[in-house]
Order: C-alpha cells, then structure tokens, then sequence
C-alpha cells in the first residue's frame, strides 16, 4: 500500500518557471490538501479539496493553483515561480474530515 | 497571528526519561488537538489526539494532557527512546474548520 506518494523528491526552478507538483493517493480518501513548511512557520495549508471537482483555497495560496479532475490525484502548479516559494512541500490526505492526516514524503523546491 | 504556538523550538532529554512538549493555543473555538511526529526527509504522521470533552489522552509510552483554561496541551513520552527523536507539530481544528499547526519542537533523546 503506496499511501500518499508525491513527485518529485526535490526540484531546482529558476525566478518566473513554472511546474507542476504531483501527489497521487490509493487510499480512496475524499480530502485532500497541500501544506508548505517553511522554517520557524510550521505547517500552513495552501489549497485543500474535500472531494473530485472540488477545491478550496487555505491559509496562503497566492502564486499557486490546484484542480481535482480524480478522487486520486491532486497536483499543485507553481504559476511564476518566486524566490519566496522556495520551501518543503507536502501532499495530505485523510479519509473525511482534516483529523489524522496521511502526508507525503515532501517535495523539497528551491526556486533561485 | 499564530493561533498555536510551541514556544520551544528544541529539547534535549536522557534517554530514559520523561519529555514533555508543550503547545499553547489562543483560539477558544478549538475542538480536537492533534500531536505529529516528523522524522527528516519524510511526512508527519499522526501520534496522538484529544478532543475538548477530555483532558487526558494516554497511548502507550504517549500521554497527552489538555488544560483547557489555560489553553495550553503538552505530550508526555515516558520513558523516551533514541528512536523518539524528531520534530513534533501540535496542531488544533475547530468543528468544521481547518487544522491549524504549531511552529513545532525538535527532540533529541541522548543515548
């Protein structure tokens, strides 16, 4: 059982590239949510997605955009990437509410 | 404004003995508090949680204590272990709202 599996591990931008972060679960959870970790910050969410089709913005989600085209997948895209971005990032999911979140293993961006 | 805080950014402990991480909220609409481990280079995971209707929550060596009017939550690992070593975010939700995390404490538990 794969759980929350997110591509890639690490991933160097220059200022003002775009890219597409991928998370993918198998674990048939309706929410899904990205969160960044930034040093100091602890863990703030970014967008979330209680279902397929669905989606909602968190606590900071300027520069970023997500879609929910599958109960599975829920990529995150870095529109103009900004120095500002450069963080940990992580994939959650969890079967119905936002208790007892399953994460991913990180996406480690640096955005130069 | 940080709504949960975990003022200690690092603690040092004797293996074998108690540590106690503490996390202080200023939210009085908050409902379920949630401790995570992290280990370097991969995800949180879920260790414990409590609801508001509590004020003790014990899993194995995993205790964790609620004081409500103070708004204050801390984990009691006894006795700790080498392998406890790792971050831990508290994190609290307020029915029907997003979990909110704190800064987190880095452990490190001495052989």
């Amino acid at each position: 059982n794969a759980g929350v599996t997110q591509t890639p591990k690490f991933q160097v931008l220059k200022t003002g590239q775009s890219m597409t972060l991928q998370c993918a679960q198998d674990m048939n959870h309706e929410y899904m949510s990205w969160y960044r970790q930034d040093p100091g910050m602890g863990l703030r969410l970014i967008h979330y997605s209680v279902g397929a089709g669905i989606t909602d913005q968190g606590e900071v989600p300027n520069g970023y955009n997500v879609s929910r085209s599958t109960t599975e997948d829920f990529p995150l895209r870095l529109l103009s990437a900004a120095p500002s971005q450069t963080s940990v990032y992580f994939c959650a999911s969890s079967p119905g509410t936002f208790e007892k979140l399953f994460f991913g293993s990180g996406t480690q961006l640096s955005v130069l | 404004d940080q709504q949960v805080k975990q003022n200690s950014p690092s603690l040092s402990v004797q293996e074998g003995r108690i540590s106690i991480l503490n996390c202080d909220y200023t939210n009085s609409m908050f409902d379920y508090f949630l401790w995570y481990k992290k280990y370097p280079a991969e995800g949180p995971t879920f260790l414990i949680s409590i609801s508001s209707i509590k004020d003790k929550n014990e899993d194995g060596r995993f205790t964790v204590f609620l004081n409500k009017s103070a708004k204050h939550l801390s984990l009691h690992i006894v006795p700790s272990q080498p392998g406890d070593s790792a971050v831990y975010f508290c994190a609290a939700e307020s029915s029907g709202d997003k979990l909110t995390f704190g800064t987190g404490t880095r452990l490190a538990v001495r052989p």
